[in-house]
């Protein structure tokens, strides 16, 4: 597609229920971001991947997030057994670092409209 | 970690007025980007600063990435309704890190 898309653009959840977030980065794209913005803050760097692997899980906030991708493409953002202080907007990011190294235009990074998830 | 302080927190302007924003870092950042964002939507990129003294047009929007490269401002002309949102900046360091920093952001509201 032409933007990055996200879904779902809602999701409401129980406390302790895992789930699955969702990102499909503009085509062509090798980086992939995503990031957690909570109500009224900035945003927080969550993890990043090139190409498949994910070379910086630094902002993890616990073991019961992780996320994967595949085919170079699509990644998904898990959350298990959910807590209310996951509350937050959660944004994807693509960029075409790494696809070509001899320019500073693929630091870009472009987001998807976000994923908003309430833990009741 | 890095930080990145943005001013002001939230601005009030008449419609026709002109506004500046700028962020300023304890550390060097490679490059500087602009996003708006509207209510319940994700940061649309407004412009992408990627050298050190570089001044940037984008329409209405000029920004600059700072000579010491820990400094970047954002001025909008002649503002107009639809500029409310909120601004972030957000700094790329150099090296393997990828990831954005982002300042906290400035609240503009444009009155009529």
């Amino acid at each position: 597609g032409a933007g990055v898309s996200q879904s779902p653009s809602n999701k409401v959840t129980e406390k302790g229920k895992d789930v699955e977030l969702r990102c499909d980065p503009i085509s062509g794209h090798t980086a992939l971001y995503w990031y957690r913005q909570s109500l009224g803050q900035g945003l927080e760097f969550l993890i990043y991947f090139q190409g498949n692997s994910a070379p910086d899980k630094s902002g993890l906030p616990s073991d019961r997030f992780s996320a994967e991708r595949t085919g170079g493409s699509v990644s998904t953002l898990t959350i298990q057994r959910t807590q209310q202080e996951d509350s937050a907007v959660y944004l994807c990011a693509s960029s075409a670092y790494g696809r070509d190294w001899s320019t500073r235009y693929t630091d870009t990074q472009y987001f998807g409209p976000g994923t908003r998830l309430t833990v009741l | 970690g890095q930080q990145l302080n943005q001013s002001p927190q939230s601005m009030f302007i008449q419609e026709g007025e002109d506004v500046s924003m700028n962020c300023t870092s304890s550390s060097i950042f490679n490059t500087w980007l602009w996003y708006k964002q509207d209510p319940g939507e994700g940061p649309v990129l407004l412009i992408a600063l990627y050298k050190a003294g570089e001044l940037t047009s984008n329409g209405r929007l000029t920004a600059q990435f700072g000579i010491t490269r820990k400094d970047s401002f954002l001025n909008i002309s002649a503002s107009i309704p639809s500029d409310v949102g909120i601004y972030f900046c957000a700094g790329l360091s150099s090296g393997s890190a990828r990831q954005l920093t982002f300042g906290s952001g400035t609240q503009l509201t444009v009155l009529p």
